[in-house]
C-alpha cells in the first residue's frame, strides 16, 4: 500500500461549491504539506502543519483552508471553487529531519 | 529572478546517453538539496537528496552541488526510456528540510 494517500484523484466541480480534499500517510511522519501545481509554476505551498496543533500558511493560502485531524491525516478545502483553483493538488509528508515524501496527486477542475 | 530556475526542455536523448539536468539559484543560504522525478499525472518521488556541496551518486544517478557557482546537476547515465519523466529541482535553506523551493521541471524523453 501506499505510505502517502489522496482522495478523490480526480475531481470535477462547478464554481462556487465547497469541496475537500483528503490526505493520510502511514510513514508515522509528523510533518505535512499542500501543495498545487501548475504548468510553468512549479509547486507551490499552501499550507504546512507540524504536528496536530500547528497550522501554517504557505506561499497561497487565500482561498483555502486546513484541517490536521490525526497525526497520520491533513485535508485541504475550497471554501467557494473559482475556475483559477483548476490544478494538480499534491499532500506530501516529512520528518523534522529528512525530505518530504509525495502522495499521487488530486486533479481538480473547476468549472 | 526567480529564487530557483530550471530549463523547462523538453529534453530528448537515445537510449543509453548521459543527461545531464541541471539547476540554478539565487538564495546562497540553500544548504539542501533534492530531486525529484515525476511521471505523467503522478506525484513526484525523491530521486535524491544531499547537503551541502560535493557529489552523491546512488547507481545510475550522480547529483552534484556547487555552491560557489549556485549551481546543481543530476546525471543520469544509461538513460533508460523508463527514465522519461519530468524532473524537478528541490532546495532549503533550513536545517529540517521546511519550506522547499521547487524548481519549475525538465521534460526528458529517452527514445529507444
Amino acid at each position: 500500500d501506499a505510505d502517502v494517500t489522496q482522495t478523490p484523484r480526480n475531481r470535477i466541480t462547478k464554481t462556487g461549491k465547497r469541496i475537500m480534499l483528503e490526505c493520510s500517510q502511514t510513514k508515522g511522519h509528523d510533518r505535512m504539506y499542500w501543495y498545487r501545481q501548475d504548468p510553468g509554476l512549479g509547486l507551490r505551498l499552501i499550507y504546512y502543519s507540524f504536528d496536530v496543533k500547528d497550522i501554517n500558511k504557505g506561499e497561497i493560502s487565500d482561498g483555502y483552508s486546513v484541517s490536521r485531524q490525526a497525526q497520520a491525516k491533513f485535508s485541504l478545502s475550497l471554501e467557494s471553487a473559482i475556475p483559477n483553483q483548476t490544478a494538480l493538488y499534491f499532500c506530501a509528508t516529512s520528518d523534522w529531519k529528512g525530505p518530504q515524501y509525495f502522495g499521487p496527486g488530486t486533479r481538480l477542475t473547476v468549472l | 529572478q526567480k529564487e530557483v530556475e530550471q530549463d523547462p526542455g523538453p529534453l530528448s536523448v537515445p537510449e543509453g546517453a548521459i543527461v545531464s539536468l541541471n539547476c540554478t539559484y539565487s538564495n546562497s543560504a540553500f544548504q539542501y538539496f533534492m530531486w525529484y522525478r515525476q511521471y505523467s499525472r503522478k506525484g513526484p518521488e525523491l530521486l535524491m537528496y544531499t547537503y551541502s556541496s560535493g557529489n552523491k551518486e546512488d547507481g545510475r544517478f550522480t547529483a552534484q552541488v556547487d555552491k560557489s557557482s549556485k549551481y546543481i546537476s543530476l546525471f543520469i547515465r544509461d538513460s533508460q526510456p523508463s527514465d522519461s519523466a519530468t524532473y524537478l529541482c528541490a532546495m532549503s535553506a533550513e536545517t529540517s528540510y521546511d519550506k522547499v523551493i521547487f524548481g519549475p521541471g525538465t521534460s526528458l524523453s529517452v527514445i529507444p
